[in-house]
């Protein structure tokens, strides 16, 4: 099975300032159609989760564009390029190469 | 507006049977894959099962292979769950999702979820 590995497991920021997370798997994630899959999902303190990036770099609709994804095979990342207070919650990644797996989470706070 | 609309959680006994339901508007119901996930604060999220558009491709995680099963009435925008032989683990908030193709692995939009209680 795939192991998604996601961290830090929480991070403290400061509001305008940027965030990092990473993302590793233990498989590669690129498919034979050139397409790897590799999304980012956010959650907001009780309520569900919404796709944030789709395969590894698009934003979905709606989605600003202070975030973004970037990565290839087993090692991903998402930037948040200026950290804002609606952005608080827990960021998930996920492979759907194989059955679907999430990473454990990573939960952002503000400073 | 696009709305998926869980329901059906309730508090069961181990070994006992539910059925989610899942409700859908403001999408062609039928042109998408559809998606059930759980999520415990001690497991996280976890995918659980994928139904294609038509009903013709179902499949399941391996912890609930053989207990469960995903069915859609697409002349009603409804996607079920039979959960059957339940077991504690089982305990969760149950989401619908939204595939992003009629055959799609991956997931855009998701339901506010069900929670089930698998308990004595």
């Amino acid at each position: 099975d795939v192991v998604m590995t996601q961290t830090p497991l929480s991070l403290s920021v400061t509001p305008g300032q940027p965030a990092s997370i990473s993302c590793r798997s233990s498989q590669s994630l690129l498919h034979g159609d050139g397409w790897t899959y590799l999304y980012w999902y956010f959650q907001k303190p009780g309520q569900s989760p919404q796709l944030l990036i789709y395969q590894v770099s698009n934003r979905f609709s709606g989605v600003p564009d202070r975030f973004s994804g970037s990565g290839s095979g087993t090692n991903f990342t998402l930037k948040i390029s200026r950290v804002e207070a609606d952005d608080v919650g827990i960021y998930y990644c996920m492979q759907s190469l194989h059955l679907p797996v999430f990473g454990g989470g990573t939960k952002v706070e503000i400073k | 507006e696009v709305q998926l609309v869980e329901s059906g959680g309730v508090v069961v006994r181990p070994g006992g049977s539910l059925r989610l339901s899942c409700a859908v508007s403001g999408f062609t119901f039928d042109d998408y894959a559809m998606h059930w996930i759980r999520q415990t604060p001690g497991k996280g999220l976890e995918w659980v099962s994928l139904i294609n558009w038509d009903g013709g491709g179902t499949y399941y995680s391996d912890s609930v292979k053989g207990r469960f099963n995903i069915s859609r009435d697409n002349s009603k925008n409804s996607l079920y769950l039979q959960m059957n032989s339940l077991r504690d683990e089982d305990t969760a908030l149950y989401y619908c999702a939204k595939g992003r193709n009629r055959v799609s692995w991956s997931f855009d939009l998701w339901g506010q979820g069900t929670l089930v209680t698998v308990s004595s």
